[in-house]
């Protein structure tokens, strides 16, 4: 069976300071999906960055990167530049394909607060 | 161009009371995926619908179910409900075959069973 483990309940950050999220996956599955959600106090799952299982490369969207390891089973979450608007619930997440995020799988999130 | 919407936003029934949550996904998409996250947790996936069609499930029982309009919207039904329903209900919707898809979440219905 698939399954997401994110280890930190709460983080904390100072403002402009990087902050990196864990993430390790357990998937039998040669080819899957890692996701970063943000969801902020509105509930709305807000998208940001994708890595495929094959991809060699580690993804970033602008201030943000995920930290592949394929051998560890881990994709950490790493935010560059922390801003105020930042503090939110992350949710690191996989699908079991990487060309579809139609059944993603979810860990327990990690709440970030980011300190002035 | 309204992303995914969700109604109604919050929600109060009683046990054994039924329960239709509504969604509209986004402009262009067509597939429309629901999902329960509970308080503290991380969203599960329940169902997706297809072409009207449910076409994955996830482990939930027999009482929560859904349906897909031809205009792509979709209902989602809990019958019976249990105490352990109350949850934040996520609707998200996709285009099917675009690749990778990066699902476009609404801002959800706080369901509270008391």
């Amino acid at each position: 069976a698939q399954k997401i483990t994110q280890t930190q309940p709460g983080m904390f950050v100072q403002e402009k300071e990087a902050v990196t999220l864990d993430c390790t996956y357990d998937t039998s599955d040669q080819s899957y999906g890692l996701f970063w959600y943000k969801q902020p106090s509105s509930g709305e799952m807000i998208f940001l960055i994708y890595q495929g299982s094959y991809d060699e490369q580690n993804a970033t969207e602008g201030r943000y990167s995920l930290n592949f390891q394929k051998a560890r089973k881990s994709a950490n979450l790493v935010i560059s530049a922390s801003q105020l608007g930042d503090s939110a619930m992350y949710f690191c997440a996989m699908s079991p394909r990487t060309d579809s995020s139609y059944k993603l799988i979810f860990g327990s999130g990690t709440r970030l607060l980011v300190r002035p | 161009d309204a992303g995914v919407t969700q109604s109604p936003t919050h929600l109060i029934k009683t046990r054994g009371q039924q329960v239709t949550l509504r969604c509209s996904p986004k402009s262009g998409h067509d597939t429309v995926s629901w999902y329960q996250q509970a308080l503290g947790q991380g969203p599960q996936f329940i169902f997706q619908y297809y072409e009207e069609e449910e076409r994955q499930r996830g482990n939930f029982p027999d009482r929560f179910s859904g349906h897909q309009f031809p205009n792509y919207s979709s209902e989602l039904n809990v019958n019976a409900l249990l105490l352990g329903d109350s949850a934040l209900y996520l609707c998200a919707s996709s285009l099917m075959g675009q690749g990778i898809e990066k699902l476009f979440f609404g801002s959800g219905t706080q369901l509270s069973v008391l």
